[in-house]
C-alpha cells in the first residue's frame, strides 16, 4: 500500500538551478495535483492533471512545468529555481469526478532555494 | 475568487475538553467541503467529507457540519486527546475538481 510517493523528500538548490520532483501513485487514480504549502497560507494549487497526457494550470503556475506521460506519474519541474520557490510541495491524487473526491496526499518534498 | 478562512489560527486546550474549529468560505458554489489533518512533517489525511447537499458528517469523536448558504463549516472534536494535536485544514471543492484550502488551525491538546 504505497499510495502516493514523492521523491526527493528534501532538496537544496542554488538560484537558477533546475530540478524535477517526481510523484508516483499506485491507486489507478485519474486525477493528480501539485500543491505548495507556505507558512500561514495553506496549500495552493500549482498544476493538475485530469488524466494521462493532460495538464492544466492551477492558482500559482508561474515558474513551474509539469508532465503526465504515464497515468501513475506526475512530474513537477523547476527550470530556473528562485528563492520564492522555497516551500513544501505536496502531490495528491484522486479518482476524480464531480462527486466525492477524497484526495490522497504524499508526504511532501521540502525544497530550499538559496 | 474563492477564499477560505480558518479561525482560530492556533488553539491550546487541556485533555478531555470538547472543542470547535471554524472554517468559512466566500463563494457558496461548492461541490463539497473536506476536513484534513496534518501532522508535523507529514502529508494530509482526509478526516471528513461533506457533500454540498449534506448538513453534517460524523466519524468517531469528530463531527463536521456545513451551512452552505452562510459559507460556514465547523469541526467538532469531542473529549480531546493529546493524540489529536495536529494542524487541521478545511478545503472546498470547486468546479474543475480543484480544492481551495484554508491556512489551517494548529491544535495542541495538553495532557
Amino acid at each position: 500500500n504505497a499510495g502516493v510517493t514523492q521523491t526527493p523528500k528534501f532538496r537544496v538548490l542554488k538560484t537558477g538551478q533546475s530540478m524535477t520532483l517526481l510523484c508516483a501513485q499506485d491507486m489507478n487514480h485519474e486525477y493528480m495535483y501539485w500543491y505548495r504549502q507556505d507558512p500561514g497560507m495553506g496549500l495552493r494549487l500549482i498544476h493538475y492533471s485530469v488524466g494521462e497526457g493532460t495538464t492544466a494550470k492551477g492558482e500559482v503556475p508561474d515558474g513551474y512545468n509539469v508532465s503526465r506521460l504515464k497515468k501513475q506519474n506526475f512530474l513537477l519541474g523547476l527550470e530556473s529555481a528562485a528563492p520564492s520557490q522555497t516551500s513544501v510541495y505536496f502531490c495528491a491524487s484522486s479518482y476524480g469526478g464531480k462527486g466525492a473526491n477524497v484526495l490522497t496526499f504524499g508526504a511532501g518534498s521540502r525544497l530550499t532555494v538559496l | 475568487k474563492q477564499e477560505v478562512t480558518q479561525i482560530p489560527a492556533a488553539l491550546s486546550v487541556p485533555e478531555g475538553e470538547n472543542l470547535v474549529l471554524n472554517c468559512s468560505f466566500t463563494d457558496s458554489a461548492i461541490y463539497n467541503l473536506q476536513w484534513f489533518r496534518q501532522d508535523p512533517g507529514k502529508g494530509l489525511t482526509s478526516l471528513l467529507l461533506i457533500q454540498s447537499s449534506q448538513r453534517e458528517q460524523t466519524s468517531g469523536r469528530l463531527n463536521a457540519s456545513l451551512d452552505k448558504s452562510s459559507g460556514r463549516s465547523t469541526l467538532y472534536i469531542a473529549a480531546s486527546q493529546p493524540g489529536d494535536s495536529a494542524t487541521y485544514l478545511c478545503a472546498v471543492k470547486e468546479d474543475g475538481n480543484k480544492l481551495v484550502f484554508g491556512a489551517g488551525t494548529i491544535l495542541r491538546v495538553k495532557s
